[in-house]
């Protein structure tokens, strides 16, 4: 069975360009979520999706970001327009449950995303 | 908001050493507690976890233990091997906040 995955691994992109992430969930998934590290600091929560429905979305940091899950598969990460502080590892996880009490998730490899 | 700490961010061992890493949290209704382990170039991957009822859990080298009244969990690694060398992170408020991390270094 497939692992979650990312793409790509790595970008390079300008200040002022625009990236977009993708994260394919291990299939059969109904919970996706999208997380950054940046440079030696926490992993930091994003969003949370249920099939296509934002869940939670409150660890967006701004409208520069937009996150898609269109048909409850894979889902982007559009970052527009890029600013350095953008810069730092991207990871996506994806769980068959969510609860309280507690639930594994799985991380993809994570992408890699460097604002020059 | 919710606080994570982690100690120690780096610990350096020798190989068949213990090492331990200790993550204190501030949020009192957290009530599961993973460990992550995330290697070179890959995502963090569980490597155990506990619930709130239980207060030791063991899985061969790797054990957790669980202090709820002092609001602290800790990963423990017996007879360390080149290949624990990772970053591991705590997560007691899964999905939302993770512990800084601490990077643990084995050398043979």
């Amino acid at each position: 069975e497939a692992g979650v995955t990312q793409f790509p691994s790595h970008s390079v992109i300008e200040k002022g360009q625009t990236v977009t992430l993708r994260c394919d969930p291990i299939s059969g998934h109904d919970n996706l979520y999208w997380y950054r590290r940046v440079m030696g600091k926490e992993i930091k929560f994003l969003l949370h999706f249920v099939k296509e429905s934002k869940q939670d979305e409150s660890g967006m940091p701004n409208n520069r970001f937009l996150a898609e899950r269109t048909g409850g598969t894979y889902s982007t990460l559009k970052v527009q327009p890029a600013e350095l502080e953008d810069s730092g590892v991207y990871f996506c996880a994806s769980s068959q449950d969510y609860s309280p009490r507690g639930y594994i998730q799985y991380f993809g490899a994570g992408t890699r995303l460097s604002v020059l | 908001g919710e606080n994570v700490e982690q100690h120690p961010s780096t610990l350096s061992v020798q190989e068949g050493d213990s090492a331990v890493i200790k993550c204190t949290y501030s949020d009192s209704a957290s009530n599961y507690f993973p460990w992550y382990k995330q290697e070179l170039g890959k995502g963090p991957q569980l490597i155990i976890d506990i619930r709130s009822n239980v207060g030791e859990k063991k899985d061969q080298r790797i054990a957790v233990t669980l202090n709820k009244t002092a609001k602290h969990f800790s990963l423990h690694i017996t007879e360390t091997q080149p290949e624990d060398s990772a970053v591991y992170f705590c997560a007691p408020i899964q999905k939302l906040v993770f512990g800084t991390g601490t990077r643990l270094l084995v050398s043979p």
